[in-house]
């Protein structure tokens, strides 16, 4: 089957680093994409890895590890508007993007 | 338009009527797809469309659900017989293709009583 796994919810610290964990398995793979979703919200896209490595776009950046089914996205310098769900999902083989709960990171002072 | 519209925000209806949810996807996108979302969870794939067909409607929970997208632009979700579990927020979304972001709406929350 297809499943998704990220920790449901984390803490940080505000200017600190956070790394969001997420292992995946799919039938096929297109690669795999980051939202962000602040409460009440609809979700955002933050980036995509189809290729193997680091992306990294301003303070988020997003690894990919295809052989491992393994993501995870870095946010650095944390803002307190940085506090929301982050959302892994990656595209199968039919180009659908399957998603899981998603993690809730909560900023603190 | 700027960015993917949907009317109305909020529905409240009661069991066993009829509703449509409607979605405005971002000009020269091809491909559709509705989702809905329960609290703390994440979207549910419901439907895809790539132009005015539903190349993917393996997500409708049942045959209460159906949507349609006549002229490749404007989709419409309609829900018969609504019942208290139907209620969640429908999203839509719209890309360029099937392997590009999707960009969301607003979604419309559906309360049924």
């Amino acid at each position: 089957g297809q499943n998704i796994d990220q920790p449901t919810e984390m803490t940080a610290t505000e200017g600190a680093i956070v790394q969001i964990n997420c292992t995946y398995q799919t039938s096929g793979f297109n690669g795999l994409f980051w939202y962000q979703q602040h409460a009440g919200e609809a979700p955002t896209f933050l980036s995509y890895n189809v290729l193997d490595g680091l992306e990294e776009k301003g303070r988020f950046s997003s690894f990919l590890s295809r052989s491992k089914g393994y993501s995870y996205l870095l946010l650095k310098e944390l803002q307190m508007k940085d506090s929301a769900s982050y959302l892994c999902a990656p595209l199968d083989s039919n180009y659908q993007l399957i998603w899981g709960a998603g993690t809730k990171l909560i900023i603190k002072p | 338009g700027a960015g993917v519209s949907q009317t109305p925000s909020n529905k409240v209806t009661e069991k066993g009527k009829y509703v449509e949810l409607r979605c405005d996807p971002i000009s020269g996108h091809t491909a559709l797809y509705w989702y809905r979302q329960s609290l703390g969870q994440g979207p549910e794939f419901l439907i895809y469309f790539q132009g005015t067909g539903a190349a993917d409607d393996s997500g409708l929970p049942n045959d209460r659900f159906f949507a349609v997208r006549p002229e490749g632009s404007v989709s419409t979700l309609k829900i018969q017989r609504t019942e208290r579990g139907d209620s969640a927020v429908y999203l839509c979304a719209s890309s360029p293709g099937p392997d590009n972001e999707q960009f969301f709406g607003p979604g419309t929350r559906l309360t049924v009583l």
